[in-house]
């Protein structure tokens, strides 16, 4: 059973349209991760929580933001899409925050931005 | 400049066929990680290598990690239609306090196509 849930699979917004992609985890896990991943990149870290201690990469544009209201959800928002954000977008989560941690990975959401 | 390089970024091969993967750092590293990833899928790890120098089995594929632990490859043998993906190294980076916090970092990856 899928431990890291992603809704949903494939979403098409239009410029300029907020919208909302949603991750749950049955894992009771403390740190929940977003990546994007663009065609034949390879994933790259928005940003993480740590409980609800939120920690932004400093090259994470405004326009993503996220929120994590429990242990169990996690969402990305996307305030205002452009073109340049269509992408892969992918949850993952881990139990803390170790040197070997092991991160378990949704099967990520297909962002088409038209 | 990126923290790993890997290679080759592309590898389309015959069912059968070896081949091995490179990801190489200037950096040391207290662990680093395998991830395989399948088209319209997240990544799953595959392999963590701890030690310099250490060899892990899985299956029909080798990881090693260099002795400086600064590099790693991943040998796969005989390889078949079911390899092909995304190969993609990782390692979790430490902050300026030299504390991990988690941050996983990918190379470029490696899309592996193996032909029938």
């Amino acid at each position: 059973d899928a431990m890291v849930i992603q809704n949903p699979r494939y979403q098409v917004t239009q410029f300029g349209k907020p919208v909302t992609l949603s991750c749950s985890q049955t894992l009771n896990h403390n740190v929940m991760y977003w990546y994007q991943q663009k065609s034949s990149q390879a994933p790259k870290l928005l940003f993480h929580y740590y409980d609800k201690d939120f920690n932004n990469e400093a090259d994470t544009p405004d326009n993503f933001q996220s929120r994590r209201p429990n242990t169990s959800f996690c969402f990305l928002d996307i305030r205002s899409p452009g073109l340049g954000d269509a992408a892969m977008y992918l949850c993952a989560t881990s139990r803390t925050q170790g040197a070997n941690e092991k991160l378990f990975f949704g099967s990520g959401t297909q962002l088409s931005v038209l | 400049t990126q923290l790993l390089e890997q290679s080759p970024q592309f590898l389309s091969i015959q069912e059968g066929e070896n081949l091995t993967v490179y990801c190489n750092s200037s950096s040391v590293f207290s662990s680093l990680q395998w991830y395989r990833q399948e088209p319209g899928e997240g990544p799953v790890l595959l392999v963590t290598v701890v030690t310099g120098g250490e060899v892990k089995k899985l299956k029909r594929l080798t990881f090693q990690f260099g002795d400086a632990r600064k590099d790693s490859s991943l040998h796969i043998t005989a390889a078949q239609p079911g390899d092909t993906g995304l190969y993609l190294c990782a390692v979790i980076q430490a902050n300026a306090g030299g504390t991990s916090y988690g941050k996983l970092t990918f190379g470029q990856g490696t899309i592996l196509t193996v032909h029938p």
